[in-house]
């Protein structure tokens, strides 16, 4: 059974800082990796989205890369800004290699001080 | 089980169709959503519900018409769809929605819909 764990659960940086939040999955067979941002009342908001095959993926200010091979995914963050204040979810799509199955760490919330 | 349930789990129909998605969650949660999965591309979050009113519409077709009678229950009508519709729907629930708090979402295993 597919289990993804984040690590740290919680985060405080100070504004201006590069930062690393770190997800772990125990099934290497996925289908693809996603990286969600959850603000108060709000719904999903997708980030960053790694294929099976795919290494890293970046978007401005935002890296992540995928080791199936160790389970791990990191998401880097550069120059931190208090507005990346918010939950940060990875999503493992795929149990044993199927599509459409998600399944999703607990968060790691990050709030970014000015 | 993560207490969110969709039906049907397959679903394909033609262009001129009507059909509808159905989720039900057993949390006793407030607010409930409505996602899309394509292929290859990032989860898009399409409605969202609170207390049985929409809070949120992402610019969704109007093909695409949302109902939540009431808190357990979400469904999405469908009609007159086009190919590139064809996508996995996720539903999900939250305990609630308020803007000052995250709450965690559960998802129902989702609805395969392929538009012919």
């Amino acid at each position: 059974k597919q289990e993804v764990t984040q690590i740290p659960a919680a985060l405080s940086v100070p504004e201006g800082e590069n930062l690393v939040l770190n997800c772990s999955f125990t099934d290497s067979a996925i289908y693809n990796l996603q990286w969600f941002r959850q603000d108060p009342g709000k719904g999903l908001t997708s980030l960053l989205l790694i294929q099976s095959s795919q290494r890293e993926q970046t978007s401005g200010r935002l890296n992540a890369s995928l080791d199936k091979s160790s389970g791990r995914s990191t998401l880097y963050i550069a120059a931190s800004q208090p507005g990346d204040s918010a939950t940060y979810l990875c999503v493992v799509n795929g149990n044993g290699g199927s599509q459409g199955n998600l399944i999703f760490g607990k968060g790691t919330k990050l709030s970014v001080k000015p | 089980e993560t207490g969110v349930t969709q039906t049907p789990r397959h679903l394909v129909m033609g262009m001129t169709n009507k059909k509808s998605l159905k989720c039900e969650q057993h949390l006793g949660h407030n607010a409930m959503y409505w996602y899309k999965q394509s292929a290859k591309k990032p989860l898009e979050l399409m409605f969202v519900y609170s207390l049985e009113e929409r809070v949120e519409n992402n610019s969704v077709p109007s093909r695409f018409s949302p109902e939540c009678p009431n808190s357990s229950h979400l469904f999405l009508h469908l009609h007159t769809l086009q190919p590139e519709d064809s996508a996995l729907y996720l539903c999900a629930s939250s305990q609630d929605n308020r803007a000052d708090f995250t709450y965690e979402q559960y998802f129902g295993p989702g609805t395969r819909l392929t538009v012919t």
